[in-house]
């Protein structure tokens, strides 16, 4: 049973405008959340990270939300550019030190000029 | 400086053998890990060592042997390979941060192909 569900397997934005990307948990242990991205034959390269006890937490152009009564975080990326084109993976985590990170499928970005 | 890597990258080889994949970081990290990344796209998590100790094992076959001869390696040994080993594998890093959260940090994977 997929505990982190991405549901949407793409989406096309064009350069400029705001990118959601969107992803449900189920498991109400998990309090630390992760977004990576992932370009072909490369590995997963850590994005932004939030923990449970925020609902917002901002890096440059990419902030991620959390919503813990709805089980919802989504990443938003303003202004999109052509190079954040790759698979974006929602990643969570109930927090210890060496615990697995659970990802969900993964939705692919495309940033059109 | 690549902060994990792994090799190799590609690897193909024949039903029933038996082939190691190499991970290093240098990243200082205490905690490695191997994911395993199916047909089907999905990252799954395999083993995790901390401070070279075994504390992650999920249901994996007993053909695949994790070996950490330090706190900067972890090797992934697998025996009598099958068809359906066939998948990329990636290896990963953390620290613990003050606060809580593991960041892990992946390597690049190596695609393994059984034929």
């Amino acid at each position: 049973d997929q505990q982190v569900k991405q549901n949407s397997p793409s989406l096309s934005v064009q350069e400029g405008r705001i990118s959601i990307l969107n992803c449900d948990y189920t498991n109400s242990m998990f309090d630390y959340f992760l977004w990576y991205k992932k370009y072909p034959a490369e590995g997963p390269t850590f994005l932004i990270s939030i923990s449970s006890i925020k609902d917002k937490n901002e890096d440059g152009r990419f902030t991620v939300f959390l919503n813990k009564s709805a089980k919802h975080l989504s990443l938003h990326i303003v202004p999109s550019q052509p190079g954040d084109s790759a698979v974006y993976f929602c990643a969570a985590s109930e927090g210890q030190a060496g615990t697995a990170l659970i990802f969900g499928k993964g939705t692919t970005l495309s940033v059109s000029s | 400086d690549t902060a994990v890597s792994q090799t190799p990258k590609y690897l193909v080889t024949q039903m029933g053998n038996d082939k190691s994949i190499k991970c290093e970081q240098n990243l200082g990290h205490d905690t490695m890990y191997w994911y395993k990344q199916d047909s089907k796209k999905f990252l799954k998590i395999m083993f995790s060592y901390n401070n070279k100790e075994l504390i992650i094992n999920e249901t994996v076959p007993n053909r695949f042997s994790p070996k950490s001869p330090d706190k900067a390696h972890l090797n992934l040994h697998i025996n009598s390979l099958e068809l359906g080993d066939s998948a990329v594998y990636f290896c990963a890093s953390s620290h613990r941060l003050a606060g809580g959260g593991d960041t892990q940090y992946f390597g690049p994977g190596t695609r393994l192909t059984v034929l």
